[in-house]
């Protein structure tokens, strides 16, 4: 069973830099097929894809926050990240990540990690 | 894309019928013949779960209670006889277009 896990921490300072990483169980991130990406959930605007990334570092991101995100992977590890940079409390959000296919959507999710931003 | 999702709450009666709308504002028909929208379950403090892909494909455990429809710009996650185990928050997603775009969601309680 493919499962995924947030880690990272729970708080940011506005201005500073999200880092969170998933780690995967269950299945080799470099084998292809999957894409394996971030999503997240805030009160005020619902659901966002921020981005998702190929075994091979190909990353994509959503237009919205393109400039301020970085996705990586690290297949040795089985872990792919995520950095926002400059963040606001308009980042306060449930952070997700997940398997996802081009077109599909999700199939397997993390439990999700909470992250506020707050000086 | 913007999927408008309804409605963002839902009174279901046990052993009733019981479905949510997601409508998008352009066609979800992909190059390839498919329509990618797929609709999840999240229960409180846990993951969410996906109950159909591709418009009306199930998941493997999923009831068969749960279906999905739709073509073009309008969708349906329906389940047939509202259980206790289905209060949860239900969402719908496209994959046709870049960047995949989610619904906002339905809170589905027992009324």
């Amino acid at each position: 069973q493919v499962q995924l896990q947030e880690s990272g921490p729970g708080l940011v300072k506005p201005s500073e830099t999200l880092s969170l990483t998933c780690t995967v169980s269950g299945y080799a991130i470099y084998t292809s097929s999957y894409y394996w990406g971030w999503i997240r959930q805030t009160p005020g605007k619902g659901l966002e894809l921020i981005g998702s990334i190929y075994y091979d570092g190909s990353a994509y991101y959503n237009p919205s926050l393109e400039s301020r995100v970085a996705m990586s992977v690290d297949t040795s590890k089985n872990q792919f990240a995520l950095r926002l940079t400059s963040v606001t409390a308009a980042d306060t959000a449930v952070y997700f990540c997940a398997r996802l296919g081009w077109n599909d959507g999700p199939d397997f999710w993390g439990p999700g990690t909470l992250v506020t931003v707050s000086s | 894309v913007v999927m408008t999702q309804s409605p963002p709450s839902l009174p279901a009666i046990l052993g009733q019928p019981a479905s949510i709308s997601c409508k998008s504002n352009q066609s979800l028909v992909h190059i390839d013949g498919n329509t990618y929208v797929s609709w999840y379950q999240q229960r409180p403090g846990q993951a969410p779960r996906r109950l159909i892909y591709k418009t009306s494909y199930r998941e493997s455990g999923v009831p068969d209670r749960f279906s999905g429809s739709g073509s073009g710009t309008d969708f349906t996650l329906k389940i047939s006889r509202v259980e206790a185990e289905d209060v949860a928050f239900y969402f719908c997603m496209q994959g046709t277009h870049w960047p995949q775009t989610l619904g906002q969601g339905t809170k589905v309680e027992i009324k």
